[in-house]
């Protein structure tokens, strides 16, 4: 079946640092993938995707590339701020119009990030 | 546009209540969702819609019920409340891209 894998956290980190949050997956075929984020006491908020082998989804500072040789899909950015500080959830789905995969997300366990000033 | 909204936000059930979560959405989408989210854990399905009348099972749906008569709204019923069930439901509905509504914190004593 579908999985998703992310990096153990949590993760703590200096404001201006550099964030890096991995992600690889298993699938079958060739999934989107998102990233996903949760910020205390609310639900997931779509960060970016990327629907294809190549493609690159960024923003608000955030970035991740698609890479199907090696099955991965890391979050990053080149400077965190206090703000920042949230969950981050990595998943996959397939969607395909008139198919039966009905964009059911698969979820990776989250990543919880804490920015200090 | 108000996207996904989810009543009530807080609950508590005692052992063997039953009660109705709400879900609604106002993009027109065909596709809705039941997650439930347990602490330090990721989302896991519960059921999943792909139209109105058209419901079918996710990942761990003992326990749980749904219905969807509309293209709006998409209710969880739990009918008989265990302390198992305590968690963070969601809610989401999707075209290409899922959105999520605040979830429903539900307790069970």
């Amino acid at each position: 079946g579908n999985s998703v894998t992310q990096m153990e956290g949590p993760v703590t980190l200096s404001e201006e640092a550099f964030l890096t949050i991995n992600c690889t997956y298993t699938a079958t075929g060739y999934p989107s993938l998102f990233w996903y984020v949760q910020y205390p006491g609310e639900g997931l908020q779509l960060l970016l995707k990327a629907t294809k082998a190549d493609d690159k989804g960024s923003n608000k500072g955030f970035e991740a590339t698609y890479r199907k040789e090696t099955t991965s899909f890391h979050l990053e950015k080149g400077s965190v701020q206090v703000s920042d500080s949230a969950v981050y959830f990595c998943a996959l789905s397939f969607y395909n119009a008139g198919g039966t995969s009905y964009g059911k997300l698969t979820f990776g366990q989250g990543t919880i990030l804490t920015v200090h000033p | 546009n108000a996207g996904v909204t989810q009543t009530p936000k807080f609950r508590i059930l005692k052992i063997g209540q039953s009660m109705t979560l709400q879900c609604a959405q106002d993009m027109n989408h065909n596709y809705m969702y039941w997650y439930r989210q347990d602490p330090g854990m990721g989302l896991k399905l519960i059921y999943y819609s792909v139209g109105a009348g058209i419901t079918d099972k996710g990942e761990v749906p003992n326990g749980y019920n749904v219905s969807r008569s509309t293209t709006e709204d998409f209710p969880l019923r739990l009918e008989l409340a265990a302390p198992s069930q305590t968690s963070v439901y969601f809610c989401a509905s999707s075209d290409e891209t899922q959105y999520f509504g605040p979830g429903t914190r539900l307790l069970v004593l």
